[in-house]
């Protein structure tokens, strides 16, 4: 069964950082593209980062370029989301999410960590 | 970037009714759409992929259509599961963009 179960989110302040976690079980890790969507409160789903198998190549949304960095660790089966110079409209929940094979649509879904930027 | 606009933001229909949710791209996308399910405190689910691919495991009641700029989601005979947000989503180019959701709530 295919798992995703991240970790990493809690409330930090304005400016500060944040790395988030996603475990993988139950498929072959290194095979797949995997990526982060958040959600902010009441609010719609937005992508907001993802990486290819070997983690050569990176795509961003604007809004999180220079500050966001995900990487990936196929020997631990896990994927990252590095935060740093955190806004409040950065408040959302964070989901791990896995590609489907061929296309940049997400198959499976972790179960989200809430990550609260305020002061 | 691609936006995506969907229709209604909210739906009200009643058990048994056919439900059709509209998603139109800002410019064309070929079939690169998919659709999700969400409910309230959940992880969004894949419906369909590829506008028109059923996801292994969802119901035949739910299909997808279209090419290009206008898409739709059609649920043909809506049950008590299916009360949730769904949302599209383009994968043509990035920024992978989605719409803003359709919520359909019990009547």
């Amino acid at each position: 069964e295919v798992q995703l179960v991240e970790s990493g989110g809690g409330l930090v302040q304005p400016g500060g950082s944040l790395r988030l976690s996603c475990a993988a079980s139950g498929f072959t890790f290194n095979t797949y593209w995997l990526g982060w969507v958040r959600q902010a409160p009441g609010k719609g789903l937005e992508w907001v980062a993802n990486i290819k198998q070997d983690g050569s190549e990176t795509h961003y949304v604007d809004s999180v370029k220079g500050r966001f960095t995900i990487s990936r660790d196929n020997d631990k089966n896990s994927l990252y989301l590095q935060m740093n110079s955190l806004r409040a409209e950065d408040t959302a929940v964070y989901y791990c999410a896995r590609h489907l094979p061929s296309y940049k649509t997400f198959d499976y879904w972790g179960q989200g960590t809430l990550v609260t930027v305020s002061s | 970037d691609i936006q995506m606009t969907q229709s209604p933001s909210t739906l009200s229909p009643s058990v048994g009714d056919r439900v059709t949710i509209t998603c139109r791209a800002s410019q064309s996308i070929s079939i690169w759409l998919s659709w999700y399910q969400q409910k309230p405190g959940k992880a969004p689910k894949l419906l369909i992929y590829k506008a028109s691919s059923l996801e292994s495991g969802v119901p035949e009641r739910f299909s997808g259509s279209g090419s290009g700029t206008e898409f739709t989601l059609t649920i043909s005979s809506l049950q008590p599961d299916d009360f949730a947000t769904y949302y599209c989503q383009q994968y043509k180019s990035y920024p992978l963009t989605f719409g803003g959701g359709t919520k359909v709530e019990i009547k």
